[in-house]
């Protein structure tokens, strides 16, 4: 079982509200991940860093933002939801392996409906 | 960037039969590693398979098997014995980028 824990896992908000969805790992991973799903579609990368002080845009233009001031820590933050925002967000972690990316484990995810 | 392309939206299988999910990739990495996920409906996304680009020899799990073609770029899943449980989407990723799934329907 994975180490990884995501919250909230449901959250239903109004629009223009701030939010921060949760993510940390427990195992030591430099490497973190947000992607934005929804169901049953592909994963869309929107933000990815690879250890503390450093985070890089993925290929999905999105509005929310990340920090990464701790190994285990990686939350998302969203200034201002809207409807558009509406999606299932899913965080993950790798170590490396050598020059490449090992295995990607990931959290159960958190659901957002902005309203 | 890697890119990563399955091309099977949806495939179908019988139970116990077999079946093949395609995926190839581009890279201009000379070593890199290849992987399978599963995603059941509404649980966690996790690994069935994985393959490290410099050994020839085609990694095997189980049920689960890969047609890995170096040279022409391909990474194909072989799903042998089929169970109801073997139901979920599935996604080739290479890297941190992933395939746009293909959704497997196991009949009983």
């Amino acid at each position: 079982e994975a180490d990884i824990y995501q919250t909230p896992r449901y959250l239903v908000i109004g629009t223009g509200k701030k939010i921060t969805l949760e993510c940390s790992q427990t195992m030591g991973h430099d490497k973190m991940y947000w992607y934005q799903q929804d169901p049953g579609m592909e994963l869309h990368l929107i933000h990815y860093s690879y250890g503390v002080n450093s985070t890089e845009k993925g290929d999905l233009s999105s509005e929310s933002t990340v920090s990464r001031i701790r190994t285990e820590h990686f939350p998302l933050t969203l200034e201002s939801a809207r409807p558009s925002h509406t999606s299932q967000y899913l965080c993950a972690s790798s170590e490396w392996q050598g020059a490449s990316t090992g295995e990607l484990f990931f959290g159960e995810g958190s659901r957002l409906t902005v309203l | 960037a890697q890119t990563v392309t399955q091309s099977q939206p949806e495939m179908s299988v019988q139970e116990a039969e077999t079946v093949t999910l395609s995926c190839t990739y581009d890279t201009s990495e000379s070593d890199y590693y290849l992987f399978w996920y599963k995603q059941p409906p509404s649980r966690q996304m996790i690994l069935v398979i994985r393959q490290e680009a410099y050994k020839q020899q085609n990694a095997t799990e189980n049920r689960f098997s890969v047609n890995f073609q170096k040279a022409a770029k391909s990474f194909s899943l072989k799903i042998s014995d089929s169970q109801l449980g073997d139901a979920a989407m599935y996604f080739c990723a290479s890297d941190m980028r992933f395939g746009a799934g293909t959704r497997l329907t196991v009949k009983p």
